[in-house]
């Protein structure tokens, strides 16, 4: 069964105090890792999709990166309007209709 | 460009009584569907899913069920609804090949009394 882990569960930064989040992840054969980002009481707003270990994708302040294992979404320079839920989600290739298994998410909130 | 509608954005309902949540898509055609529902506990869990119209599965057994009467509609209903239906009900849509992503609602917020 395919899992994906999140952590932290919760990161508090100073505003333009870079970091990271990482979702570890498990899955029979790996078609596509995704990040989205959810605002309180709104639907997840998609970032990137990564497909195969060693590639990256960037937009704006955020780039995301995957390894066979897992995937981080580093944080350059954050400003309180990158506070936000973040979440990581898998495809397997054993899926015919894209089902999607999600982490439980990283809620970042960054102070002026 | 394409927009994904849900409405209601808010309900509250009686224990018992039905349900009726709907979502459309815009500008694509023959997208793949998705009804997502999130607890308290920020986890989305896929609830339905479908390929084409009247073509549904299910992911996991419960109260609700979904139809797709339209290439571009999407309905989650339930005939009597309990107290653990209460939640933030997600769709989705994506291209119909799969490794695509996913595009999310707005969401409905359910809350049953």
């Amino acid at each position: 069964e395919d899992q994906v882990t999140q952590s932290p569960e919760a990161l508090r930064l100073q505003e333009g105090e870079s970091s990271s989040l990482n979702c570890s992840y498990t899955v029979s054969g790996l078609r596509g890792l995704f990040w989205y980002r959810q605002d309180p009481g709104k639907g997840p707003e998609f970032l990137f999709t990564l497909y195969s270990a060693g590639e990256e994708k960037e937009k704006e302040r955020l780039k995301a990166t995957l390894t066979k294992k897992e995937s981080f979404l580093h944080i350059t320079a954050p400003k309180p309007e990158d506070s936000a839920t973040y979440l990581c989600a898998v495809q397997s290739l054993s899926t015919s209709y894209g089902k999607l298994t999600f982490g439980q998410g990283t809620i970042l909130t960054v102070h002026p | 460009s394409q927009t994904i509608h849900q409405w209601p954005a808010t309900l509250v309902q009686p224990v018992g009584s039905p349900l009726s949540l709907e979502c459309t898509v815009e500008g694509t055609s023959n997208p793949n569907l998705y009804w997502y529902r999130q607890a308290a506990g920020r986890g989305l869990q896929l609830l339905f899913y479908s390929v084409g119209i009247g073509q549904i599965s299910s992911e996991v057994p419960q109260n609700l069920s979904a139809s797709r009467p339209q290439d571009r509609q999407f309905i989650l209903s339930s005939k009597k609804l309990l107290l653990s239906d209460s939640g933030f009900y997600l769709c989705a849509w994506s291209r119909l090949a799969s490794g695509n992503e996913q595009f999310f609602g707005p969401g409905t917020r359910l809350t049953v009394l």
